[in-house]
């Protein structure tokens, strides 16, 4: 039981380049959210699905896309990387009304 | 629109002290989150509260969720260097439960 993995840990971007982040979680959870960590922002929702094939908006969408072909993987995309777009990414999982699990997070510069 | 304010931002204490952070919301909640982040690390789920005025224990911490449900607090007795991260709660955003509205944290650091 891994829990929520995230792939890869460090990634350097130059501006204009695309990439995804992968997050995959083993514990059959429904719900799964991408956050972005930023120095006195907090955490900051971009994309979330509650299961496979469904997925909405958060608070700060714009330059990602995600999608959920299944209920394991939820891989959030960077069309094109922005300077703005530095930043720590989370893939977080749960079921029902529980708390989340966190994945140990994508450290993002773009150059 | 919905905010959830968390107090102090910082807080330094002598190890053995006692910490308090709060945690309030402009709006009622069906419940609050409390996670705790290590420096370097990922939000690590410590608890929820769903009842008014429930109180729970996890060994020196204690967590309180007030009477009317927006309001929140966790204390820690007698910090220890361990205790050492941000801590932030969280409560589901109105009408939409899977949208978490998250506080900005309280960074506690210790002096051994």
């Amino acid at each position: 039981n891994a829990g929520v993995t995230q792939t890869p840990k460090f990634q350097v971007l130059k501006t204009g380049q695309s990439m995804t982040l992968q997050c995959a979680q083993d514990m059959n959870h429904e719900y799964m959210s991408w956050y972005r960590q930023d120095p006195g922002m907090g955490l900051r929702l971009i994309h979330y699905s509650v299961g496979a094939g469904i997925t909405d908006q958060g608070e700060v969408p714009n330059g990602y896309n995600v999608s959920r072909s299944t209920t394991e993987d939820f891989p959030l995309r960077l069309l094109s990387a922005a300077p703005s777009q530095t930043s720590v990414y989370f893939c977080a999982s749960t079921r029902g009304q529980y708390g989340y699990t966190f994945g140990s997070g994508t450290r993002l510069t773009v150059v | 629109g919905q905010q959830v304010m968390q107090i102090p931002q910082y807080q330094h204490v002598q190890e053995g002290e006692d910490f308090t952070t709060y945690c309030n919301s402009s709006t009622t909640l069906s419940n609050i989150q409390w996670y705790k982040q290590r420096p370097g690390g990922h939000p690590v789920f410590l608890i929820q509260l769903v009842k008014s005025g429930e109180v729970k224990k996890q060994k020196r911490l204690t967590f309180q969720f007030g009477e009317a449900k927006k309001n929140s607090s966790l204390h820690i007795t007698a910090t220890q260097t361990t205790d050492v991260g941000t801590y932030f709660c969280a409560g589901p955003q109105a009408g939409n439960n899977r949208k978490l509205i998250w506080g900005l944290g309280t960074s506690l650091a210790v002096n051994p």
